[in-house]
């Protein structure tokens, strides 16, 4: 059947650079920005969330940046590894409300 | 714990034939959704619930009915399948409405011919 992969953007890197992942969001109103992690055949999964009111937050390798101005979301992943190939979508939570995905980004990590 | 489990995980139908789609979470979960995912678009909401007996309906519901009879389960039901139902649908449940963190299931990837 058809990947999910198909038609979208791809960042193709070297294992060990670090990675960044770009969103462009529309809604001023969102509460909270989330990344997702989705590897092949598998449900998405949560990776790390900014609150509105933030421009920064770190996790485990990974730090998200919100620039409300731009209204542009990033992930960036530190020493990126083979297993973090996978599609990353970014989300907004709105209202405390139900979740809404981007489209997502494809992230290739060479050996 | 098993988390999110849905079944099946792959299905094919006939145009017109109807079926369920199960889903499981064993989390106590108040919040469960299901999304439908095709190339491309990412993934959009269908239904949704908010707890037992209450539901309500998301980006695309036609042709989609669910319920929630228990806080474990949430069914979609495809009335009368369309080709344009071809795609892989995911149930996800979180703590509740406002929490960001959703735990997904496996994906039913349905095919309709």
């Amino acid at each position: 059947g058809e990947s999910v992969g198909l038609h979208l953007p791809t960042l193709s890197v070297q294992e060990g650079d670090n990675s960044i992942i770009n969103c462009a969001y529309s809604n001023s109103a969102s509460d909270y920005f989330i990344w997702y992690k989705q590897e092949s055949g598998k449900g998405p999964q949560f990776i790390i969330d900014i609150r509105s009111n933030m421009d920064k937050r770190q996790g485990q390798r990974v730090t998200v940046l919100l620039n409300k101005t731009v209204k542009h979301l990033s992930l960036q992943i530190a020493a990126t590894q083979p297993g973090d190939s996978a599609v990353y979508f970014c989300a907004e939570n709105i209202g405390y409300s139900t979740l809404t995905f981007g489209k997502g980004t494809m992230l290739l990590v060479s050996p | 714990n098993a988390g999110v489990t849905q079944t099946p995980k792959f299905q094919v139908l006939k145009t017109g034939q109807s079926m369920t789609l199960q889903c499981a979470q064993d989390m106590n979960h108040e919040y469960m959704s299901w999304y439908r995912q095709d190339p491309g678009m990412g993934l959009r909401l269908i239904h949704y619930s908010v707890g037992a007996g209450i539901t309500d309906q998301g980006e695309v519901p036609n042709g989609y009915n669910v319920s929630r009879s228990t806080t474990e389960d949430f069914p979609l039901r495809l009335l009368s399948a369309a080709p344009s139902q071809t795609s892989v649908y995911f149930c996800a449940s979180s703590r509740n409405r406002g929490n960001t963190e959703a735990f997904f299931g496996q994906g039913t990837r349905l095919t309709v011919v």
